[in-house]
């Protein structure tokens, strides 16, 4: 069964770095998102991607936060000067056609900013 | 802004017992409603998608039910197993956008 895949599945990063958190989307998808969760929050939203371009953005998504569609793969999530307080778990989710289909989630990399 | 609501927060039951799970949302101008499973440290694997023209849908012992004018949805699990335990977490995905909006939560323990 397609799934969506997500790399590395946990990294640890010193406050200030840059990281990079890699996914591969189903193939035919064509909308692509990231959400975070917060240790004992809820998962919130932080943007959406389709047609090469972010279509939605959250509040969180500062201009710390970068995301690209390198290739026909992979899409990623960077984050430029990292906090302490970006320590959470990432998942990466896509859809076929958008809000009226079914998102399918990676299972996550849990990002620990020390 | 859609809030969605996820009672109770957690829920202890003995293996065998059915599990009703709630969720509540305040817009009802939804696409549909998506219910998942949550192992501790791990992923969001998708157990259930309402479409919001439909009232219900099942998948073996699970059937979840969407009342969009109350802004309500329920979880059923039948006959509970131990392999049961986890949290589900409820989103709505709401019409003006391409968005989920998460209920925090139930956290469920299947007692053998």
């Amino acid at each position: 069964e397609p799934e969506v895949t997500q790399t590395p599945s946990h990294q640890v990063t010193q406050m200030g770095q840059e990281v990079i958190l890699r996914c591969v989307p189903i193939s035919n998808h064509l909308y692509f998102y990231w959400y975070r969760q917060i240790l004992g929050q809820k998962v919130e939203f932080l943007v959406s991607f389709y047609n090469n371009e972010i279509s939605e953005k959250s509040e969180i998504f500062d201009d710390q936060f970068s995301v690209e569609r390198p290739d026909g793969s992979n899409f990623t999530l960077k984050i430029r000067s990292t906090k302490l307080e970006d320590s959470a778990m990432y998942f990466c989710a896509s859809s076929l056609t958008g809000g009226d289909t079914e998102a399918f989630f990676g299972q996550g990399t849990r990002l620990t900013v020390v | 802004k859609q809030e969605v609501t996820q009672i109770p927060a957690a829920l202890s039951v003995p293996e065998g017992e059915n599990l009703v799970l709630n969720c509540s949302f305040t817009d009802s101008a939804i696409y549909n409603l998506q219910w998942f499973r949550q192992d501790p440290g791990k992923g969001l694997t998708s157990l259930l998608l309402i479409q919001s023209s439909q009232r219900e849908q099942t998948s073996g012992r699970l059937n979840a039910s969407l009342d969009k004018s109350s802004g309500r949805s329920t979880l059923y699990i039948a006959a509970s197993q131990p392999g049961d335990s986890a949290t589900y977490l409820c989103a709505v995905n709401p019409r003006d956008d391409y968005k989920l909006s998460f209920g925090a939560g139930t956290t469920v323990t299947v007692r053998a």
